[in-house]
C-alpha cells in the first residue's frame, strides 16, 4: 500500500537555528499538508498545498515557516529560526479528491 | 468552544466488551474522518464518512449529518485495539480540525 514518508523520524536543533523537515507524498496525489501536535495536545493544521503553490494557512503558520515542493515528489517544511514553542511532533499528508487522508509516520523535532 | 468534541476522553474496557466512542462538530463539513493514534504517535485512517454508516472488520463508524454527530463502534474489543481515536472533520477546504481524541485501554 502506498506511504508518506517523512524524514528524519527525529531532530534535535538548538534555538534560533533553521530545520528542514521532508516528505514525500504518494505519487498521484493532488493535495499536501502539515500539521504538528504539541506532546499532550491535539493536532492542528499548519498548512496546505495545491498546483504548487499554498492554498491555506493557519495563523501558526507565520513567516518563520516556508514549504516547497523542489522537485515533484518531495515536499519540505522549513522553519528558518527555531523557538523552544516549535518543539512538537510535525506530520506531513497527502490527499486526493473523493479520497481520504494518508499520513506519515511523524517527525518529532526537539528544540534545545 | 472547540469545533469538534469528542466523549468520553478516557475509557477503559475489557477484552470483549462493545465500544462506542461519540464525536460532535459545530462546523458545516465535507467529510468526517476517524482516525487511529499509536503511542509511536503515527496516525492511520480508519474511516471517511459522509453519510450512513461504514464498517471494516470489527470497526463501525456512523454518521448522522441532521445531528452533526458520528460514533465509532468497536465489536469485541481486543488489547491490540489500545489506542487514541481522533474524530476530524473536513470543511469546504479541505484541511480537517482535530478532536482532541479518546485514549482507549483494552484489559485481558
Amino acid at each position: 500500500e502506498p506511504e508518506v514518508t517523512q524524514t528524519p523520524s527525529h531532530q534535535v536543533t538548538q534555538m534560533g537555528q533553521e530545520v528542514i523537515l521532508r516528505c514525500v507524498p504518494i505519487s498521484n496525489h493532488l493535495y499536501f499538508y502539515w500539521y504538528r501536535q504539541i506532546l499532550g495536545q491535539k493536532v492542528e493544521f499548519l498548512v496546505s498545498f495545491y498546483n504548487n503553490e499554498i492554498s491555506e494557512k493557519s495563523e501558526i503558520f507565520d513567516d518563520q515557516f516556508s514549504v516547497e515542493r523542489p522537485d515533484g515528489s518531495n515536499f519540505t517544511l522549513k522553519i528558518r529560526s527555531t523557538k523552544l514553542e516549535d518543539s512538537a511532533m510535525y506530520f506531513c499528508a497527502s490527499s486526493r479528491p473523493g479520497w481520504g487522508y494518508t499520513f506519515g509516520s511523524g517527525t518529532r523535532l526537539t528544540v534545545v | 468552544k472547540n469545533e469538534v468534541e469528542q466523549s468520553p476522553q478516557n475509557l477503559t474496557a475489557q477484552e470483549g466488551e462493545f465500544i462506542t466512542i461519540n464525536c460532535s462538530y459545530s462546523v458545516g463539513i465535507s467529510a468526517l474522518h476517524w482516525l487511529q493514534q499509536h503511542p509511536g504517535g503515527g496516525i492511520v485512517s480508519l474511516f471517511m464518512l459522509s453519510s450512513g454508516k461504514k464498517k471494516h472488520g470489527r470497526l463501525i463508524a456512523t454518521i448522522n449529518i441532521q445531528e452533526k454527530h458520528s460514533s465509532l463502534h468497536i465489536t469485541a474489543s481486543h488489547p491490540r485495539d489500545s489506542a487514541v481515536y481522533i474524530c476530524a472533520v473536513r470543511g469546504a477546504t479541505n484541511k480537517l480540525i482535530f478532536g482532541t481524541g479518546t485514549l482507549l485501554a483494552v484489559q485481558p
